[in-house]
């Protein structure tokens, strides 16, 4: 079975400090990756994605995440944070074979301003 | 702009009343997940369709859930009796299985039983 896990529950950071948000799965197939950010009160946006091809992705909002397949690992990250970056962000797995995804737990990030 | 529509967005009822919830997956996904999610459970798929069909309802409590795709354009998330431990926001999310498996969630119902 899949599974998905989002080692961070919460992260406080500055505005222009750095962020990386860790994600790792496990399935023994290959697999499609997904960052979800939920804003607060609102539904659950897709950042970024990866299918195959180049192990670095980009996103919307300058978002980015690496895909390194021999650690089971999709990390999410941005540079310089903005206020408007307060949110939370769901990393999400599913086998190729299908489309159901498997989320992680979540973490919660307060950019302050 | 396609996207996922819900309704009610509310929904505060009293503990034994039915709740029914809708959703409207974006034309010509043959795809619909319904989601709950609890600060304390986070994020927990409970139903999926494809194709009008039910694939998945493992995750939904089966004595008081249930979940039909009565036409293409229509997904309903049904809970009698309600009861206070199904205070949750409930997503709808839909898709098309192909290359990214993408799934494009709904603004939530908000659900609160007293």
């Amino acid at each position: 079975a899949q599974s998905v896990s989002q080692h961070n529950h919460h992260v406080i950071l500055s505005e222009a400090a750095s962020l990386e948000l860790g994600c790792n799965y496990s399935y023994g197939g290959t697999v499609n990756l997904f960052w979800y950010v939920q804003y607060p009160g609102q539904h659950l946006q897709l950042l970024l994605k990866y299918f195959s091809g180049d192990p670095l992705v980009k996103g919307i909002k300058g978002f980015e995440a690496e895909f390194i397949k021999s650690k089971f690992s999709f990390n999410l990250r941005k540079p310089s944070v903005q206020w408007s970056d307060t949110a939370e962000y769901f990393c999400a797995v599913n086998g190729a074979a299908g489309n159901k995804l498997t989320f992680g737990g979540g973490t919660r990030v307060l950019v302050k301003p | 702009d396609a996207r996922v529509t819900q309704t009610p967005r509310h929904k505060v009822t009293e503990m034994g009343q039915e709740v029914t919830m809708r959703c409207q997956p974006i034309l010509g996904h043959n795809t619909v997940f319904w989601y709950r999610q609890t600060m304390m459970q986070g994020l927990e798929l409970l139903a999926y369709f494809r194709n009008r069909a039910p694939l998945d309802d493992s995750g939904m409590p089966k004595d008081r859930f249930s979940a039909e795709m009565p036409d293409a354009t229509l997904a309903t998330l049904k809970i009698q009796p309600s009861e206070p431990r199904d205070s949750a926001v409930y997503f709808c999310a839909s898709g098309f299985p192909g290359i990214y498996n993408e799934q494009f969630f709904g603004p939530g119902t908000r659900l609160t039983v007293l």
